[in-house]
């Protein structure tokens, strides 16, 4: 079965201090990975996808198929990355859906 | 430029009630969603739809029923509301014609309580 995992609900770090958000899946095919952020009062949207390959707000993701990984990372925190971060995987030879990981909560400290 | 809409921000119900969430999306989508979002769960799929009048059962859909009588328009039914019913429902619309990268577009939600 297809499943994320992000092992953190909740991350706090410094302003200026690197950030990795964790996420894990499982998928028997060739996933496509994305993350999605909600900032506060906002509407869920999506941050980046693995295919593209773009570095967007300062983050960027690696998927690494080895060790079924999709890290999201930013060398240097800013106040304004505080927010609600989900990690997803499409099922390549499904439709459009998507499989949701549980989220982690990324609070910057000034 | 608001693009995926939901009826209301916060609804509140009583046990056993009926309840109507009404999404609608203004991009000529085929794919629209219905999720759940709960603290420590994420999102969770309860219902999607590819077509219109087609669905697709997901993750969670027990308790929930969906009408897709118009393109741009997907409603979620709880036919009996009950407590655990109480969440924030999130819509989100795609297109096969976005070349494969499968971006969601998603509504502001609707924080469900049911009393």
């Amino acid at each position: 079965a297809q499943r994320v995992t992000q092992p953190e609900k909740l991350l706090s770090v410094f302003k200026g201090a690197p950030v990795e958000l964790k996420c894990n899946y499982s998928y028997s095919g060739s996933p496509e990975l994305f993350w999605y952020v909600q900032y506060s009062r906002q509407r869920l949207q999506l941050l980046l996808r693995h295919i593209s390959r773009e570095s967007i707000k300062g983050f960027t993701a690696d998927l690494n198929k080895g060790e079924t990984s999709f890290h999201l990372k930013k060398p240097f925190a800013q106040e304004e990355d505080s927010a609600m971060y989900y990690c997803a995987l499409r099922r390549i030879q499904g439709a459009q859906k998507l499989v949701f990981g549980q989220g982690t909560r990324l609070t910057i400290n000034p | 430029d608001v693009k995926v809409t939901q009826s209301s921000r916060y609804l509140v119900k009583r046990t056993g009630e009926k309840v109507f969430l009404e999404c609608v999306q203004d991009m000529d989508h085929e794919n629209m969603f219905w999720y759940r979002q709960d603290p420590g769960l994420g999102l969770r799929l309860i219902y999607f739809s590819y077509d219109v009048k087609m669905k697709e059962k997901g993750d969670i859909p027990e308790g929930y029923s969906v009408s897709r009588e118009k393109k741009e328009r997907f409603s979620l039914i709880l036919e009996s509301a009950s407590t655990n019913q109480t969440s924030m429902y999130l819509c989100a619309s795609s297109s096969y014609r976005d070349r494969g990268y499968n971006e969601q577009f998603f509504g502001p939600g609707t924080r469900l309580t049911v009393l």
